[in-house]
């Protein structure tokens, strides 16, 4: 039982590059979101599935792309990379009626 | 509009019981408060939810008045480890949505 699962743990992009950060869990959760970290600031919510192919957003979706075919993966896609979007990611997951959430360990993204 | 109020920063001593105060005057009926703590660079870590009644865990005991207006949330013999930033988050039980705001960073010293 890993818990949740967040890959690379580093990244470098340049401007206008494009990626995907990954996020698994294998708690069987139903629901998984993302959220970005900016240097002394709390969490924000980027985007969230309640279930597989179901996704919304949160608030502050602009830039990034999310998926959910499966209950396991909840991919973020960033399309064009900007200095702005240099932050820390962080993936959770929690029962869709247990609201404890589970989260990752962090992608630290620098976009230069 | 921020939903809670915490103080920015607090020390505390080490074997010592650490009280971290939060404040959210417009709780509704149906709002639960809940803790989280980020230890430096790590993802946030669940600590303890409430409803109205006192509730108490291996990591923390939480105490929330009568009116609902404030809570306190109790680590009762602080540790080194236990430095971190704490979270307070009202919310219903079916929103997903956890909003952090800036949260209390603890320092516990020797």
């Amino acid at each position: 039982n890993a818990g949740v699962t967040q890959t690379p743990k580093f990244q470098v992009l340049k401007t206008g590059q494009s990626m995907t950060l990954q996020c698994a869990q294998d708690m069987n959760h139903e629901y998984m979101s993302w959220y970005r970290q900016d240097p002394g600031m709390g969490l924000r919510l980027i985007h969230y599935s309640v279930g597989a192919g179901i996704t919304d957003q949160g608030e502050v979706p602009n830039g990034y792309n999310v998926s959910r075919s499966t209950t396991e993966d909840f991919p973020l896609r960033l399309l064009s990379a900007a200095p702005s979007q240099t932050s820390v990611y962080f993936c959770a997951s929690s029962y869709s009626q247990d609201l404890k959430a589970f989260f990752g360990q962090g992608t630290r993204l620098t976009v230069v | 509009d921020a939903k809670t109020t915490q103080p920015p920063s607090m020390d505390c001593a080490e074997g010592r019981a650490a009280n971290l105060p939060c404040n959210h005057s417009t709780i509704s009926g149906n709002e639960y408060v809940y803790w989280y703590r980020q230890i430096h660079s790590q993802g946030p870590q669940y600590i303890i939810h409430g409803l109205k009644n006192n509730e108490t865990n291996e990591m923390a005991s939480l105490i929330i008045t009568e009116d609902r207006k404030s809570s306190t949330l109790i680590l009762p013999h602080a540790t080194l480890r236990d430095t971190a930033v704490y979270y307070c988050i009202v919310r219903v039980q079916n929103d997903y949505k956890l909003s952090f705001g800036a949260g209390t960073t603890v320092t516990v010293r020797a």
